[in-house]
């Protein structure tokens, strides 16, 4: 598998259990975030996005949470499955120069036990 | 529909050659980027560009040159390859500048070692 998994926070759970991936982001002024997942030999795939003006957004089996006060964000995934197992990365958006540059976090390792 | 594809895979360098990069979309996606992604980091943006003929560096644009001579085309060049430079690398493609409601769409990584 890929070698960026390693030394990489990690989260293991059972499937079917709900995993909560956390993200501390680092600019106040983000006003855009999004979570990617990496599986294995992959470029990032798109999960969920929330805007700053906005504290939670609902996709399918996954939550977004967004705590502006302490510039924090976490993903909900519910009834994890096998299939879950991956990296997850969230990034945050900035203007720079009347651009937005997205910068990513390290990433988490998710590992989902049959 | 492809999406974005990177050529070549996997390649193998020795110090001092070098090489391009090519990413191509299909998607006809305004901005095109190119990341460089290394054991337990995040993704890291070397340069980006906003459109056909455009280019601008990102955070970590020493080491490589870029062009972007067609829309759907994004190459990123390395003049003399570094061992330093060992990584995986990702073209990734959008609407517009991600910040807007437009997602990043990433191609499948070329993973390079330099010996």
């Amino acid at each position: 598998g890929e070698s960026v998994g390693l030394h990489l926070p990690t989260l293991s759970v059972q499937e079917g259990d709900n995993s909560i991936i956390n993200c501390a982001y680092s600019n106040s002024a983000s006003d855009y975030f999004i979570w990617y997942k990496q599986e294995s030999g992959k470029g990032p795939q798109f999960i969920i996005d929330i805007r700053s003006n906005m504290d939670k957004r609902q996709g399918q089996r996954v939550t977004v949470l967004l705590n502006k006060t302490v510039k924090h964000l976490s993903l909900q995934i519910a009834a994890t499955q096998p299939g879950d197992s991956a990296v997850y990365f969230c990034a945050e958006n900035m203007a720079s120069g009347g651009s937005y540059i997205p910068t990513f976090g390290r990433g988490t390792s998710l590992i989902v036990h049959p | 529909n492809a999406g974005v594809t990177q050529t070549p895979k996997f390649r193998v360098l020795k110090t001092g050659q070098s090489m391009t990069l090519l990413c191509a979309q299909d998607m006809n996606h305004e901005y095109m980027y190119w990341y460089r992604q290394d054991p337990g980091m995040g993704l890291r943006l070397i340069h980006y560009s906003v459109g056909e003929g455009t280019t601008a560096k990102g955070e970590v644009p020493d080491g490589y040159n870029v062009s972007r001579l067609k829309k759907q085309n994004f190459l990123l060049g390395l003049e003399s390859a570094a061992p330093s430079q060992t990584s995986v690398y990702f073209c990734a493609s959008s609407y517009s500048l991600a910040g807007g409601t437009d997602t990043q769409y990433f191609g499948p990584g070329t993973r390079l070692t330099v010996l």
